[in-house]
């Protein structure tokens, strides 16, 4: 139980063009799904906190408009990177909040690397 | 501001050869420690969650424990197909919202055969 698939898996795009990247718990319903990016070989960076029905949370520094959340079911989020440039190059990794006992735990998708050319 | 802090950053084993991975934070208030598993290129695979002190969790070759300041990840023989990262993560109680995770940066370990 507890499996989140991210589609596409990886993708390659001109600068300039937008890409979607979903995000999609299979066995349960997520009333949060949280959106992280990844740099080699360091940890993970959380970018938005995404919640059904309602406006992304986005973290300091996150720009808002180039990084569209939307959550628009229990088990689909979607992040959209717009105008996408070569710094934007990265691995991208959401999660779906799940509670358990006493807390919520997160369940990773399996990423997505997107390379900007 | 919550903190995490893992060491060593790297560790290379020999297969068999037990070791311990470690977990230091600092947070207002513990709602949970978790320890995930990061195989390059995939997402973070969940292994634990510890709530109080004093607390422990096994799952095959893997035991984790808790303190009040820190949290062991206990490797007892381990095999090749151990290597992987490691990541711990603390989640503290807030006051409104999504329950946030604060990573480490990770152990990156080796078991060689």
């Amino acid at each position: 139980g507890a499996v989140v698939s991210q589609h596409p898996s990886w993708v390659i795009c001109k600068s300039g063009t937008s890409v979607k990247i979903e995000c999609r718990s299979l066995d349960f319903q997520a009333t949060t799904m949280f959106w992280y990016r990844q740099f080699p070989k360091q940890s993970l960076m959380l970018m938005a906190t995404s919640n059904e029905g309602s406006k992304a949370t986005y973290e300091q520094g996150v720009e808002k408009d180039k990084f569209l959340i939307n959550h628009a079911s229990l088990t689909l989020s979607t992040l959209t990177v717009t105008s996408a440039h070569p710094e934007d190059s990265s691995f991208y990794i959401c999660s779906a909040s799940l509670a358990s006992g006493s807390t919520d735990t997160q369940y990773f998708g399996p990423g997505t690397r997107l390379t900007v050319l | 501001e919550d903190q995490v802090t893992q060491s060593p950053e790297a560790l290379r084993l020999q297969e068999g050869e037990s070791s311990s991975l470690n977990c230091s934070y600092t947070v207002s208030g513990l709602r949970g420690l978790f320890w995930y598993r990061q195989d390059p290129g995939k997402g973070p695979e969940f292994l634990f969650t510890l709530y109080s002190a004093g607390e422990e969790k096994e799952k095959e070759r893997l035991k984790a424990t808790l303190t009040k300041k820190e949290s062991f990840l206990h490797i007892t023989a381990p095999k090749p197909e151990d290597s992987a990262t490691y990541l711990c993560a603390v989640q503290s109680f807030q006051i409104q919202g999504a329950q946030k995770l604060v990573f480490g940066q990770g152990t990156r370990l080796t078991i060689n055969p």
